[in-house]
């Protein structure tokens, strides 16, 4: 089935850690974004990649960090700089120009 | 700057109710797109409908409706016949751009259809 793949569902990291979450498609999709969530709050853009090897800091760029090596494949680092990482991810796919995006079913992260 | 607002933070109806969940938005610009999407528990959005700024017409798919008013700068989302299937959490999203990377989020709607 074509889709979009976040892995881990849960993911818990200690203060002073970085983490990286997986995004992947199989739909040929050319961009891909990454989106936080928190309680009660809307969506916000982390970063968004329109073609392979180019990215763009979306609002709340600060203390993440993504590549985009391959254009099935969008992950996205959490580092030690990001003071409030706890919070709901997720990644989207779109056709280059103007459509729907699909989303991927999230990754939870909670610091401990 | 683009805004999008959900007033509606939380509501509760019972199956086979009507209910109608606003959305109002503020933007400069004459050419901007309109969304909504949905978040089931499973945590994915779905995309429900997308509405540029030069059609007004209101749109219906099943169940589903929509009343876009530029008078009054909303897009309302209607269900007739609510399930409990229903239950979610609804956004509604503006994009002046016409790219996915400017889009603007409510803060979202929580719909809990009970049965």
């Amino acid at each position: 089935d074509g889709g979009i793949t976040q892995s881990p569902k849960y993911l818990f990291r200690k203060e002073g850690q970085n983490v990286t979450l997986s995004c992947e498609q199989n739909l040929n999709h050319d961009a891909m974004y990454w989106y936080r969530q928190d309680p009660g709050q809307g969506l916000r853009l982390i970063y968004y990649s329109q073609i392979v090897n180019d990215f763009q800091k979306g609002d709340i760029a600060e203390g993440y960090s993504v590549s985009r090596e391959k254009k099935e494949s969008f992950p996205l680092t959490v580092t030690s700089a990001q003071k409030n990482p706890t919070a709901f991810y997720l990644c989207a796919s779109s056709m280059a120009g103007y459509t729907e995006a699909f989303f991927g079913q999230g990754t939870r992260l909670t610091v401990v | 700057a683009q805004k999008v607002t959900q007033a509606q933070t939380e509501i509760s109806v019972v199956e086979k109710e009507d209910v109608t969940l606003d959305c109002v938005y503020e933007t400069r610009d004459t050419t901007y797109y309109l969304f909504w999407y949905k978040q089931p528990p499973s945590g994915e959005l779905v995309f429900l409908i997308r509405r540029n700024s030069f059609d007004e017409q209101n749109e219906i798919s099943g169940r589903y409706s929509w009343n876009f008013q530029k008078s009054t700068s909303s897009f309302n989302f209607t269900i007739t016949a609510s399930q409990v299937v229903d239950s979610a959490v609804y956004f509604c999203a503006l994009s002046e751009g016409g790219n996915n990377n400017d889009m603007r989020f409510g803060a979202g709607t929580r719909l809990t259809v009970k049965p």
